[in-house]
């Protein structure tokens, strides 16, 4: 595509439900990056994918929170038993090569609400 | 570890003013890069313009220019004939040379009034 696509662009859920949040990377792109953006704030890395390897996770803020990339395009970020603090946009961004020294692409954002 | 700081959480210029937002970093690396993005309502990031660490030369784009002090690890973004597209959160970031996330400080947020 043109540019990378989330869905949903805005989810409502219950407390305790579980959500998945789609990614489509621009294509070609190795590299895919889900961030997480509080209201107010800058956003916070939580996990980084080259190809289909996640290399980095470190920024998932607990065991409720999966992501994948089985086939090295399409991402899914996962949150079980969503808790209000989950309350953010989820940003997610592809680059062509493997470091952030490169452009990353941007999409716009799935902002959850947890009530 | 590597901390990003915006000090202004509020800007607000007329239309066709020069605006500058400041933005310093920590870190004890040598090498590195340095970002602005713009976030518009719409949520996309996008990349207003990047500097590295290693280049003395200071990064300019169109109406856009950083001004990248090294040893204050400062980089400030200056917008020169402000428009109102130009409205926005600005966000500034780092990443290091041989990492992959970028590091992002709170926003300011820009407004230019007519």
């Amino acid at each position: 595509g043109a540019g990378v696509s989330q869905s949903p662009r805005y989810k409502v859920a219950k407390r305790g439900q579980d959500v998945a949040l789609r990614c489509d990377p621009i294509s070609g792109h190795v590299s895919l990056f889900w961030y997480q953006q509080a209201l107010g704030q800058g956003p916070e890395f939580l996990t980084y994918f080259q190809n289909e390897a996640q290399l980095d996770k470190s920024g998932l803020p607990s065991d409720r929170f999966f992501a994948e990339r089985p086939e090295g395009s399409v991402s899914t970020l996962k949150i079980q038993r969503t808790q209000q603090e989950d309350s953010a946009v989820y940003l997610c961004a592809s680059s062509l090569m493997r470091a952030t020294n490169t452009e990353a692409f941007f999409g716009q954002g799935t902002r959850l609400t947890v009530v | 570890a590597q901390t990003v700081t915006q000090s202004q959480p509020e800007m607000s210029v007329q239309e066709a003013e020069t605006v500058t937002l400041s933005c310093t970093y920590d870190t004890s690396e040598s090498n590195y890069y340095l970002f602005w993005y713009k976030q518009p309502p719409s949520r996309q990031m996008i990349l207003v313009i990047r500097q590295e660490a290693y280049k003395q030369q200071n990064a300019t784009e169109n109406r856009f220019s950083v001004n990248f002090q090294k040893a204050a690890k400062s980089f400030s973004l200056k917008i020169s004939d402000s428009q109102l597209g130009d409205t926005a959160m600005y966000f500034c970031a780092f990443s290091l040379d041989s990492n992959y996330q970028l590091i992002w400080g709170a926003g300011t947020k820009l407004i230019i009034k007519p």
